[in-house]
């Protein structure tokens, strides 16, 4: 089974919609992230959380907002979904000394 | 938001050849990881450096984290078609007090076979 989990994996929404996109994650790491990637770029960090009462901004963060329901769990919501957020999202964790970071498979989101 | 210089941005190679691509920075860096995304999927973690001067290997692929700590390369020896895939590097700045990466652009290798 996957360490780190997306759902949902694809998703197509209008204008205006409220989404929100999942990730859990089985490595009992405390440490959680939201990327953005769009063609040709690298990723880009929306949210980060170090802990379950820890959450923080990142680069990108407007239009954005996040929850941490549990160690193992860190949702991303669009409140108001724009087509400029059309993108591939991507949850990933590290944890430990080394502190190195996996990712999850992603998101597709289309937004019409 | 504040990427890493990496090279190049795409290469084709023929299957055997070796690869080589590295990332620059102008900061200082205290942790590099090297990932490999294939289409529609998440960044898989190939190698992780964690000390100036560190050369790793995986199978085939061979990094190193720069001696001035503002570099690192990744090498793919003998390519076959499944390396394709698009390649990127990620650094953890020294100065940045916190877990934050920060990720290249992306290497995109195609391999001919």
């Amino acid at each position: 089974d996957a360490d780190v989990t997306q759902t949902p994996r694809n998703r197509i929404t209008k204008t205006g919609k409220r989404i929100m996109l999942e990730c859990s994650q089985t490595k009992g790491h405390d440490r959680m992230y939201w990327y953005r990637q769009d063609p040709g770029l690298g990723l880009q960090l929306i949210y980060y959380s170090f802990d379950v009462k820890d959450i923080n901004k990142g680069e990108i963060s407007d239009g954005y907002s996040v929850s941490r329901q549990a160690q193992a769990k860190f949702s991303l919501s669009l409140e108001s979904a724009i087509p400029n957020q059309t993108a591939l999202y991507f949850c990933a964790t590290s944890g430990g000394f080394a502190d190195t970071q996996y990712f999850g498979p992603g998101t597709r989101l289309t937004v019409l | 938001g504040q990427q890493l210089n990496q090279s190049p941005q795409s290469m084709f190679i023929q299957e055997g050849e070796d690869v080589s691509m590295n990332c620059t920075s102008s900061s200082i860096f205290n942790t590099w990881l090297w990932y490999k995304q294939d289409p529609g999927e998440g960044p898989v973690l190939l190698i992780a450096l964690y000390k100036a001067g560190e050369l790793t290997s995986n199978g085939r692929l061979t990094a190193q984290f720069g001696i001035t700590r503002k570099d690192s390369f990744l090498n793919i020896s003998a390519s076959i078609p499944s390396d394709v895939g698009i390649y990127f590097c990620a650094g953890q700045p020294a100065t940045s007090g916190t877990y934050k990466y920060i990720f290249g652009t992306g290497t995109r290798l195609k391999v001919l076979a």
